[in-house]
């Protein structure tokens, strides 16, 4: 079964400061990799998505992410944190033991950006 | 397109009682899903569905149970709420194949508390 491992249930950093947000992965196929984003109150919206067409994948609002086979990872980074970025963060790997694996995703726990002024 | 709508925002249960969660989309989506998040825990995979008629268990599937008779709908049936049920529930819904299968839409959840 897949597994997903994000380093740090929290993380904080100062507002202009580098973002990195860890994500360690278990597949014994090539997996398909997300991140996704989950402002207060809201539903999970997707941040950038990795499908083996490029190892750094960029994304929505500076994020992007570099797959790393060797290291099982895919860090999700921004150089430069605003305050907007304030949320909780989740990597997830789909099963594609059953071809497209139809929608169904292992996220990590989750990990919960600050951003101080 | 309201996308994926989930009701209720907000409920409180009776340890013992039943109660459904309804979800809706409107983008024509073949694949809907569950999920229930908890502190510490991420989203966990509860029940998915591949097409009307067509259901199945995800990673949590005790306790709950599934149906979808149209494309559009995909309710979540707590059967004897517990204690252990208490968490934040999403409804999610996709499309096509390979990646696109997994880029999943999003209601804006369900809090459950049972007492």
């Amino acid at each position: 079964a897949q597994s997903v491992t994000q380093l740090g249930s929290h993380v904080s950093v100062s507002e202009g400061a580098l973002v990195l947000l860890r994500c360690n992965y278990s597949s014994s196929v090539p997996p398909y990799l997300f991140w996704y984003v989950q402002y207060p109150n809201q539903g999970l919206q997707l941040l950038l998505k990795y499908t083996s067409a490029a190892t750094l994948v960029k994304g929505i609002n500076g994020f992007e992410a570099e797959f790393k086979k060797s290291e099982t990872s895919f860090h999700l980074t921004k150089p430069s944190a605003h305050m907007s970025d304030a949320a909780e963060y989740f990597c997830a790997v789909s099963d594609l033991m059953w071809g497209t694996s139809y929608g169904k995703l292992t996220f990590g726990q989750g990990t919960i950006l600050t951003v101080h002024p | 397109n309201a996308g994926v709508t989930q009701t209720p925002k907000f409920q409180v249960l009776k340890t013992g009682q039943s109660m459904t969660l309804q979800c809706a989309q409107d983008m024509n989506h073949e694949y809907m899903s569950w999920y229930r998040q908890d502190p510490g825990m991420g989203l966990r995979l509860i029940h998915y569905s591949v097409g009307a008629g067509i259901t199945d268990q995800g990673e949590v599937p005790n306790g709950y149970n599934v149906s979808r008779s149209t494309t559009e709908d995909f309710p979540l049936r707590l059967l004897s709420a517990a204690p252990s049920q208490t968490s934040v529930y999403f409804c999610a819904s996709s499309y096509g194949t390979g990646t696109g299968a997994n880029v999943l839409t999003f209601g804006a959840g369900s809090r459950l508390t049972v007492l």
